[in-house]
């Protein structure tokens, strides 16, 4: 079965620059997250959607960032206009429901730097 | 809010060795869901292994095992015949499940190496 598929691997850019990450959940999950993982933070949760619908957008650092899931099986994070702090491992995870016992489903990151 | 803690920022155990990471969490609540993620070099987030905290026997995955304490609120990973492909960062996860929300909260990871 496919897990979660983010694109690109890596990208590189300068400042100022937008920037697009995208994520395809694992079919059949409902519910969709957004990670960003730092040395010196961490992981943070940015955002998450159920049913297509954003739940909790609090972890969004600021309003440069913009997340949106416009079906199933397809959630994009946006960045305008990046920064060099912005530079970071982007996650998308997905699981099939909220509540119960199910376990977030991790993609292979997103390596973004922002020169 | 929960928090979770993990107080080895780095371990390191000979191969075919057995080594424990350690976990602690706060929580005032009585249900709850705990993870073991591993993220080697490749950066991919595996779930290692979950436990749900009503049950009280200990999950076990092959090699991994997990050593539940409830009362002191203490979740260590048992890795037994250490393999090097088990280097990697560890991170223990928290997960209080509510309907329509979600709140997993993940612990600062622990670097794990295994020598040969």
């Amino acid at each position: 079965d496919a897990g979660v598929i983010q694109s690109p691997r890596h990208e590189v850019t300068e400042m100022g620059q937008e920037v697009t990450l995208r994520c395809k959940p694992i079919s059949g999950h409902n519910s969709l997250f957004w990670y960003r993982q730092t040395m010196m933070r961490g992981l943070e949760l940015l955002i998450y959607f159920n049913n297509n619908v954003p739940i909790d957008d609090s972890g969004m650092p600021e309003d440069r960032f913009s997340a949106k899931m416009p079906n199933a099986s397809f959630s994009t994070l946006k960045i305008q206009p990046s920064e060099p702090r912005d530079s970071a491992v982007y996650f998308c995870a997905s699981t099939r429901y909220l509540g119960g016992n199910q376990p977030q489903h991790f993609g292979d990151g997103t390596r973004l730097s922002i020169l | 809010a929960q928090t979770v803690t993990q107080s080895q920022p780095e371990m390191s155990v000979q191969e075919a060795e057995t080594v424990t990471l350690s976990c602690t969490y706060d929580t005032s609540e009585s249900n709850y869901y705990l993870f073991w993620y591993k993220q080697p070099p490749s950066r991919q987030m595996i779930l290692v292994i979950r436990q749900e905290a009503y049950k009280q026997q200990n999950a076990t995955e092959n090699r991994f095992s997990v050593n539940f304490q409830k009362a002191a609120k203490s979740f260590s990973l048992k890795i037994s015949d250490s393999q090097l492909g088990d280097t990697a960062m560890y991170f223990c996860a928290f997960m209080k499940p509510r309907i329509n929300n979600n709140d997993m909260r993940f612990g600062a990871g622990t670097r794990l190496t295994v020598k040969p």
